[in-house]
């Protein structure tokens, strides 16, 4: 079975501080990762993925994260962030069971708060 | 449009009445999803659809709901007889190819906000 895990419910940065979101992940096999943003009402927008390959993904609106296959981490980050991030963060493992078909699981979500 | 397209935004209806939620996903995605979320969780899988054939209806929490993809594009989520557990929102997402392709992210729409009184 697949699990994710957001272990913070919220993260309070100023602008133009490092932004790091949390991320830690169980999978049987090999781990298809996704972070998403979701701004409020609104749907979730799609930031990297992690899939093969290189350790640091790089994605939209400046994000990265860092895959850490040791220590079974995902986590997002940002060199400065911007008060327009400030959103609600979700993290995702792809199910890889055999008839899964693809569909993600997600973690709790953690809120980031960005103050000017 | 470009993205994934969902109505209506809001939805509100009393205890007992059937809703019917649309989602247009992007032209040419063969993959479809449906996901509910409730206040402060995460997105939860409902069902799936590769083209018109719903291959996994797993995450479907009861009889009263109901999914469908006819001609491969758009999709319905009908729920009957709502009760108060079923006021969430409500995402389509939409991906390229088949699901089991896992490098393809997936594209949600903005979601349909239920409320059921």
């Amino acid at each position: 079975a697949q699990s994710v895990a957001q272990p913070e419910d919220q993260v309070n940065v100023a602008e133009g501080n490092p932004l790091t979101v949390k991320c830690t992940y169980s999978v049987s096999g090999n781990p298809y990762l996704f972070w998403y943003v979701q701004y409020p009402n609104r749907g979730l927008q799609f930031l990297l993925k992690y899939i093969t390959g290189d350790n640091l993904v790089k994605g939209s609106y400046g994000f990265e994260a860092e895959f850490n296959k040791s220590q079974t981490s995902f986590h997002l980050k940002k060199p400065s962030a911007l008060v327009s991030d400030s959103a609600l963060y979700f993290c995702a493992v792809r199910d890889d069971g055999g008839d899964s078909w693809g569909k993600l699981q997600f973690g709790a979500g953690t809120q980031v708060v960005v103050t000017p | 449009g470009a993205g994934v397209s969902q109505s209506p935004r809001y939805k509100v209806a009393k205890r007992g009445q059937d809703v019917a939620l649309r989602c247009d996903p992007i032209s040419g995605h063969v993959s479809l999803f449906w996901y509910q979320q409730a206040l402060g969780q995460g997105p939860e899988f409902l069902t799936y659809f590769q083209n018109e054939a719903q291959l996994d209806k797993s995450g479907l929490p009861s009889d009263r709901f109901f999914a469908e993809r006819p001609e491969g594009s758009v999709s319905t989520l009908k729920i009957q007889r709502t009760q108060q557990e079923d006021s969430a929102v409500y995402l389509c997402a939409s991906s390229l190819g088949p699901g089991g392709l896992g490098n393809q992210p997936q594209h949600f729409g903005d979601g349909t906000r239920l409320s059921i009184l």
